[in-house]
């Protein structure tokens, strides 16, 4: 079956950085997107990986290697409005989106 | 404002009754999506309409059933609904070729919290 894991919730302190991991077991894999969802909106785009390596975008980077079905989410400086959820999500082989269940994330001050 | 709105943003029904949540996207893209998300749980696809063709039913029980009468429109009329279906209904709108102008990404409506008594 096809899988992807990530952890439930992790807790950070304002102005730290924190590292949010998602493994996927997928037949096939033809890119990997991380989103944002605050409590009660809708899920927005943050991240697309398709090769190997580290994109950065501001605040936030994302990393993946396809060897080890592995990507992290880095937020840096971060800020109480980074408090929310932050899925993983996976295209697999038939361009099937596979999801993860989310992380939660809690900043604290 | 993601480009995809969604209405009602909040429905109570109860298991005899018939609704319809309705979903709008100003972006015109050709693909639009109905997924079901429960807390904890990862995103449940449902259906999947490109170019206002049905191409996917994710084994969808028939209470649960779509229309999309235009690539801008796209609706999920529920009838007969059982507590377990309540849960956070939300639509999405994707470019279906992706390509290099674009990752292919998903844009989600703010979603329909429904609950089923």
């Amino acid at each position: 079956g096809q899988n992807i894991d990530q952890p439930t919730e992790m807790t950070a302190t304002e102005g730290a950085i924190v590292q949010i991991n998602c493994t996927y077991q997928t037949s096939g894999f033809n890119g990997l997107f991380w989103y944002q969802q605050h409590a009660g909106e809708a899920p927005t785009f943050l991240s697309y990986n398709v090769l190997d390596g580290l994109e950065e975008k501001g605040r936030f980077s994302s990393f993946l290697s396809r060897s080890k079905g592995y990507s992290y989410l880095l937020l840096k400086e971060l800020q109480m409005k980074d408090s929310a959820s932050y899925l993983c999500a996976v295209i697999d082989s038939n361009y099937q989106l596979i999801w993860g269940a989310g992380t939660k994330l809690i900043i604290k001050p | 404002e993601t480009g995809v709105t969604q209405t009602p943003r909040h429905l109570v029904m109860g298991m005899t009754n018939k609704k319809s949540l309705k979903c709008e996207q100003h972006l015109g893209h050709n693909a639009m999506y109905w997924y079901k998300q429960s807390a904890k749980k990862p995103l449940e696809l449902m259906f999947v309409y490109n170019f206002k063709e049905q191409t996917e039913n994710n084994s969808v029980p028939s209470r649960f059933s779509p229309e999309c009468p235009n690539s801008s429109h796209l609706f999920l009329h529920l009838h007969t609904l059982q507590p377990e279906d309540s849960a956070l209904y939300l639509c999405a709108s994707r470019h279906p070729d992706g390509g290099m102008e674009n990752t292919g990404e998903l844009f989600f409506g703010e979603g329909s919290r429904l609950t089923v008594l």
